[in-house]
Formats: structure tokens, sequence, C-alpha cells
């Protein structure tokens, strides 16, 4: 079993839509969980990052962890035509070493 | 800012053959990364530098790749020989530290394709 599991996806919703991303993991040891957003032929690139349980917003993305379920979420409002891409879920134990998410890929039409 | 830098973007070898990956990080950058991404998966570790000295090569197959970075700066990642399995893109990362709160800053990937 993987130590991180990623809803695969692929996800299709229009334009306007709010999109969920859930990633769960097993390792209680996790402290640091990150989104990365990654475009075809790039590389990732941190969205956001949380420290332990807890929300936080930026914009129109709000990340969430529950480290009592083992479960983080990514919410994204009024999606747009250029938030399609893949985000993938990555953790760390504060040793800079992340364990990522196979990633979910999400398309938003207009 | 300069962001990283990899060379080649794109590589094709023959099985057996050996390749290797050039990573030039962003100034002043101590921590360094290298990830293997298989189409369809998330990157994984294959060997984590601070400065010139190496943290974590845990998951490198050390068999038939290595890593070294010079000075604390540039990094080649290095495949002999290759394998088909290797077919992947090769991530390379830097971070100003090593500690969970440090951004990984990636650069654009090398593209490999073992035939």
């Amino acid at each position: 079993q993987k130590e991180v599991e990623q809803d695969p996806g692929p996800l299709s919703v229009p334009e306007g839509a709010i999109v969920s991303l859930n990633c769960t993991y097993s390792n209680s040891a996790f402290q640091y969980f990150m989104w990365y957003r990654q475009y075809s032929r790039k590389g990732p690139e941190l969205l956001m990052y949380t420290y332990s349980s807890g929300n936080k917003e930026d914009g129109r993305f709000t990340a969430q962890v529950d480290k009592s379920s083992k479960y983080i979420s990514l919410f994204i409002r009024d999606s747009q035509p250029s938030d399609s891409a893949t985000y993938l879920c990555a953790m760390d134990t504060n040793a800079g070493k992340s364990t990522f998410g196979d990633g979910t890929t999400l398309t938003v039409k207009p | 800012e300069a962001g990283v830098a990899q060379s080649p973007r794109y590589k094709i070898i023959e099985k057996r053959q050996s390749v290797a990956f050039w990573c030039n990080p962003i100034s002043g950058h101590a921590t360094l990364y290298w990830y293997q991404q298989i189409l369809g998966q998330g990157p994984k570790l294959l060997i984590q530098f601070q400065n010139n000295g190496v943290v974590d090569d845990s998951q490198l197959p050390k068999d038939r790749f290595s890593a070294e970075r010079l000075k604390g700066v540039d990094s080649t990642l290095k495949i002999q020989p290759a394998k088909l399995e290797d077919s992947a893109v090769y991530l390379c990362a830097s971070s100003l530290g090593a500690a969970g709160a440090d951004t990984q800053y990636f650069g654009p990937g090398t593209r490999l394709t073992v035939l």
C-alpha cells in the first residue's frame, strides 16, 4: 500500500464549478502537506502548503488538513479553464523529503 | 530570479546505452533533489543533496544510477546501462534548506525514452 493515495480522476467540470481534490495518507509522521499544480510538459509548481491540521485559504484555493482522519483536500472555487492541469498532493515529515500522490488531472471546460 | 535549469529537455536512447542529465539550481539554494516521474505517477525522490553531500539516496538504483553535485551547485544524474523501465521524466528541484517548510522549485524536466 502506498503511503499517499490520491483520488485518480480524471475530473472534467464546467467553468465556474467548485472542484474538490483529495488525498489520504498512512504515515502519521507527516507534518507538512502540499498541493502542486503541474501543466503538461512542465515541472510541478507549489500552490499551497499547510503545517499540521486546519484550513488555509489563498484566493480561489482552500487547503484542508484533517490529521485525525489522515485526509487532505484542495478546493478550487470559480474554476477557470486556466486551472486545467494535474494536481499533485505531497507530504513531508520535515526532512525535506516529499512523498507525492499520483495526481488528479483536471479539465475545466469553458 | 532565474528558475531551475535542466538539459537536455528530451533524450531518446537504446536500452543498455548510457545517458546523463544536467541540472543548475536556483542560485543560493543549498538543497538539490532529483526525482523520477513515470507517466501517470507522481514524482519519486531518487536522491537529495545538501550542498555537495548526499542526504538521502535510499531510492536510487545504485547498480545503474549515479549522481554528483560538484562544488555544491550544478548536478548531474547518470544512468548506465539504461533499461526500458527507466523511461520517465527526470525532474530536478532545489530549495533554500532541507526542512519541510522550504519550498521546492522544480525545473521543466528531461523526458527520457528508452527503446
